[in-house]
């Protein structure tokens, strides 16, 4: 079975730019998860759906991060405008369903904003 | 609040020695609860996880955790380390809230491998 893929690998933009990060789940996955990952906060959770509704979008977050899933096999995360702050790997995560189940983690969309 | 507590930043261990890593999760209820690994360049790939039963869980690649309801710990184990195993190790609890399930996970601890 293919794994979570992560497109592009790398990102680079400059401020006030829009981005788009993609991700394709593990086929047959109820639960995606976008998180943030840098080494000062660690990992940091951005959004979070089940059978494509949205069921958490970060808080903090909300106001420049938008993540969409427009069908069960394919999300995106957008970056609207981006900051420097925003440097960081973005990673993609799902599961079948359920809090108890593994999370499967794609390689991550290293962004990097000048 | 839970949160899940990862003391060692980092740690070195000398090839073929043994390794502990520790964790430390705060929890109301029955904890599930993961060890993930991370090589560079990679995503997360999970390496053990306990669901409530055996105290002591086996993973991939010869690592051991042990749980402990009395100390609140999940400590990852290896006998033997080896190269390979230069990587960077997050500790993970899932629980129930408000209908959803969330994962909580520790700051990571990196390990380095020396000959």
């Amino acid at each position: 079975d293919a794994g979570v893929t992560q497109t592009p690998r790398h990102e680079v933009a400059e401020k006030g730019q829009t981005i788009i990060l993609k991700c394709e789940p593990v086929s047959g996955h109820n639960d995606l998860f976008w998180y943030r990952q840098t080494k000062i906060q660690g990992l940091e959770l951005l959004s979070y759906f089940r059978s494509k509704s949205l069921m958490e979008d970060g808080g903090a977050f909300k106001d420049r991060f938008k993540a969409e899933m427009l069908n069960s096999s394919f999300s995106t995360l957008k970056i609207q405008p981006t900051e420097p702050k925003d440097s960081a790997v973005y990673l993609c995560a799902s599961s079948r369903t359920g809090g108890t189940e593994t999370l499967y983690f794609g390689s991550g969309t290293r962004l990097t904003v000048l | 609040a839970q949160s899940v507590t990862q003391p060692d930043a980092r740690v070195t261990v000398s090839e073929g020695a043994s390794l502990q890593l520790r964790c430390k999760y705060s929890y109301f209820g029955t904890p599930y609860l993961f060890w993930y690994v991370q090589y560079p360049r990679q995503g997360l790939q999970l390496l053990l996880k306990y669901y409530p039963g055996d105290p002591v869980v086996q993973g991939v690649n010869g690592f051991e955790a042990e749980f402990s309801k009395s100390n609140s710990s999940f400590h990852l184990r290896k006998a033997s380390v080896h190269w390979s195993d230069w990587a960077v190790y997050f500790c993970a609890v899932t629980h129930f809230n408000t209908g959803n399930y969330k994962y909580v996970f520790g700051a990571g601890t990196r390990l380095k491998v020396i000959a």
